[in-house]
């Protein structure tokens, strides 16, 4: 059974930062693409970063970039997102998301970062 | 990177058929045959119901089904069911980055 597993979300202050992780299990990770998307509370989802089964291939928002980094350890079976310069809209629910065919195919629970003062 | 747009929400009786749209633009859902389309309840994870414009993962419904036309992309919910009644996203590959519409809240009368 696929499984992805968010963790790391929490309140931080603006201007501070934060490490998620997503550990994935029950498939082999190193095949597959993968993602990050955000759901601020009551909002729609937002895309949020990429990265290719190498991580040879990055792609983030423009929201984020140059703030977020994502990156992946596959002998680890797990994908991060390092958040820096964090700000208010950035209070979201973060989802990893594994990618097949360019279609986001199996998604965490989730994980709440609140930026907040 | 402007978000798709959807209708805020669609309704319907059950037993009929209802169409949500997606328009993009010709950097995204016209250019790329990538359109996907996500289900989600409330405090639910986004589920995949719809990929490459067209397709169906396995163990979606025959009863949703996708279209496209130029820059605007489908999705049609035949045989409304109640549990149906979620919010609906669609989604686009513009290139080097994925973008979301905004929503549509499908309500079933």
């Amino acid at each position: 059974e696929v499984q992805l597993v968010e963790s790391g979300g929490r309140l931080v202050q603006p201007g501070g930062s934060l490490r998620l992780s997503c550990a994935a299990s029950g498939f082999s990770l190193s095949r597959y693409s993968m993602n990050w998307v955000r759901q601020a509370p009551g909002k729609g989802l937002e895309w949020v970063s990429y990265i290719s089964s190498s991580s040879d291939t990055i792609h983030s928002a423009d929201s984020v970039m140059g703030r977020f980094t994502i990156s992946r350890d596959n002998a680890k079976n797990s994908l991060y997102l390092q958040m820096n310069s964090l700000r208010a809209e950035d209070t979201a629910v973060y989802y990893c998301a594994r990618m097949d065919n360019y279609g986001f195919d199996y998604w965490g629970q989730g994980t709440l970062v609140t930026v907040s003062s | 990177q402007s978000a798709l747009t959807q209708p805020a929400s669609v309704s319907g009786s059950p037993g009929q058929s209802i169409t949500i749209s997606c328009t993009g633009t010709s950097s995204d859902v016209e250019r790329y045959n990538l359109v996907s389309w996500y289900q989600q309840h409330p405090g639910k994870v986004p589920k995949l119901m719809i990929y490459e414009v067209t397709k169906r993962p396995s163990g979606v419904s025959n009863r949703f089904s996708g279209s496209k036309s130029g820059n605007t992309a489908s999705l049609t919910i035949s045989g409304l069911q109640a549990e149906d009644e979620a919010d609906y996203y669609c989604c686009s590959y513009a290139g080097s980055y994925w973008v979301f519409g905004g929503g549509t809240k499908v309500t079933v009368l």
